[in-house]
């Protein structure tokens, strides 16, 4: 069973910030947190993963309270391209342990 | 370099037939995954392949076996298929000395099922 929680669907318009939540509240403290987005008729794409410190890549930026219960994705300036279905998803950090367990995501609209 | 790639693109069966899917991993990467897309649903994982041994295993008859080759590539086989088995079947590839490192995915192979 998934162990994240996340709205089911979300609208953006095109050059604003989204930001995509997600609860995860029963994490585990050797659990990262890893984001995918799947685009219709693809497999799904990493994003940016975290264990509890802020990251940011060329794709997003990933804010992760500071219990680890819950999770903000940043796309920052968000274009049509980005309509895709978000999947947050928790993992630990063992070798060979490597099953990703997806929920259903959210389903991001970028609207013009 | 390559990602992950995956053949056929689609495919068409129909009930109590066999199938073979392929996946070759992105270079430099040791294991393979494999997951069953449901439409509307998330991935649902049904096994992983590292040393050509399967190494974990999702809720998944045993309609659903799988190989691993010296070359890291990998198959999927679907015996006596069903309706329910329609769905885009995903591959993802890994480093098992790297488990901080994400997984890649390949497109998929859609197997419909008539």
């Amino acid at each position: 069973d998934a162990k994240t929680t996340q709205p089911p669907s979300m609208d953006c318009a095109e050059g604003r910030a989204a930001n995509l939540p997600c609860n995860h509240s029963t994490i585990s403290g050797n659990e990262y947190v890893y984001w995918y987005r799947q685009i219709h008729s693809q497999g799904p794409q990493y994003i940016i993963h975290g264990l509890k410190n802020n990251e940011t890549n060329e794709m997003a930026s990933l804010i992760i309270t500071e219990d680890r219960k819950s999770s903000t994705l940043i796309l920052p300036h968000a274009t049509l391209r980005d309509t895709a279905v978000y999947y947050c998803i928790v993992r630990p950090l063992l070798q060979g342990a490597q099953k990703l367990v997806f929920g259903q995501g959210t389903r991001l609209t970028i609207n013009p | 370099d390559a990602g992950v790639t995956q053949s056929p693109t689609h495919l068409i069966k129909t009930r109590g037939q066999q199938v073979t899917l392929r996946c070759s991993p992105k270079s430099g990467h040791d294991t393979v995954s494999w997951y069953q897309q449901a439409l509307g649903q998330g991935p649902q994982f049904i096994f992983q392949y590292y040393e050509e041994e399967e190494r974990q295993r999702g809720n998944f008859p045993d309609r659903f076996s799988g190989h691993q080759y010296p070359n890291y590539s990998s198959e999927l086989n679907v015996n006596a298929l069903l309706l329910g088995d329609s769905a885009l079947y995903l591959c993802a590839s890994s480093l098992v000395t790297r488990p901080d490192q994400p997984q890649h995915f390949g497109d998929g192979t859609r197997l419909s099922i008539l």
